[in-house]
């Protein structure tokens, strides 16, 4: 079954720079028409979708978060890293990766990152 | 890039059907697909609605979706609702450049 988990770290400091690891097992980035995603939902918030990477190496970034997102995969090691530079208390969220077939179909548990100095 | 817009709240009781709108502000809500997610608390999404109205295995039939093209929306309809369908639901699109989008969200109450 498919299975996503993100890991990195739970609290940084103001304009520092946040990498995100999503580990995930029952699908292969290499495999056409698949996708791995970000999303983030600030605490009592909505969800906000942050990038995408295709299994072609194809990248798409939200428009407002762009210049402070990358976007890369390791097929090899079925992992997908996010870096966000230049974090603000404002990023304090909760930030999920998900499989996407179609849509976003299957979902990690998500990891709680605090902004605070 | 466009905007979906939910009602922030809904409440209703048990056994009543309820009906959650998703207007897109520009470009077609036909023009790309639609899903609807429930957030229950504490808990990642889960997709009950994708591809405008298909939903997927384990959702039950109480839940259906539709587009319409004359309000540039899409709703997501509960029926017969129960306590267990309490939760946040979001809906989803993207824009011809394969960049996602989500509502806001609709907090629903069964009361």
């Amino acid at each position: 079954q498919i299975t996503l988990k993100e890991s990195g770290p739970t609290l940084v400091k103001p304009t520092q720079t946040l990498s995100l690891t999503c580990t995930f097992s029952g699908f292969s980035l290499s495999t056409s028409g698949v996708g791995v995603g970000w999303i983030r939902q600030p605490p009592g918030k909505a969800l906000e979708w942050l990038a995408l990477i295709y299994w072609d190496g194809d990248k798409r970034y939200s428009p407002s978060l762009k210049s402070r997102l990358t976007i890369t995969k390791d097929t090899s090691e079925n992992q997908v890293v996010l870096t966000m530079t230049n974090m603000d208390p404002v990023d304090t969220a909760t930030y999920y990766c998900a499989h996407m077939g179609h849509y976003f179909d299957y979902w990690g548990q998500g990891t709680l990152v605090t902004v605070s100095s | 890039n466009f905007m979906l817009t939910q009602p922030h709240s809904v409440s209703e009781s048990p056994g009543k059907t309820v009906t959650i709108s998703c207007t897109r502000s520009s470009g077609s809500i036909a023009s790309n697909y639609v899903q609807w997610y429930q957030q229950r608390p504490g808990s990642s999404p889960t997709t009950v609605i994708y591809e405008d109205y298909q939903r997927p295995s384990g959702v039950p039939d109480r839940l259906s979706g539709s587009i319409d093209s004359s309000s540039n929306s899409a709703s997501l309809t509960i029926s017969g609702l129960k306590t267990e369908d309490e939760a946040d639901y979001y809906c989803q699109s993207y824009d011809s450049s394969n960049r996602w989008v989500f509502g806001g969200g609709t907090k629903l109450t069964v009361l």
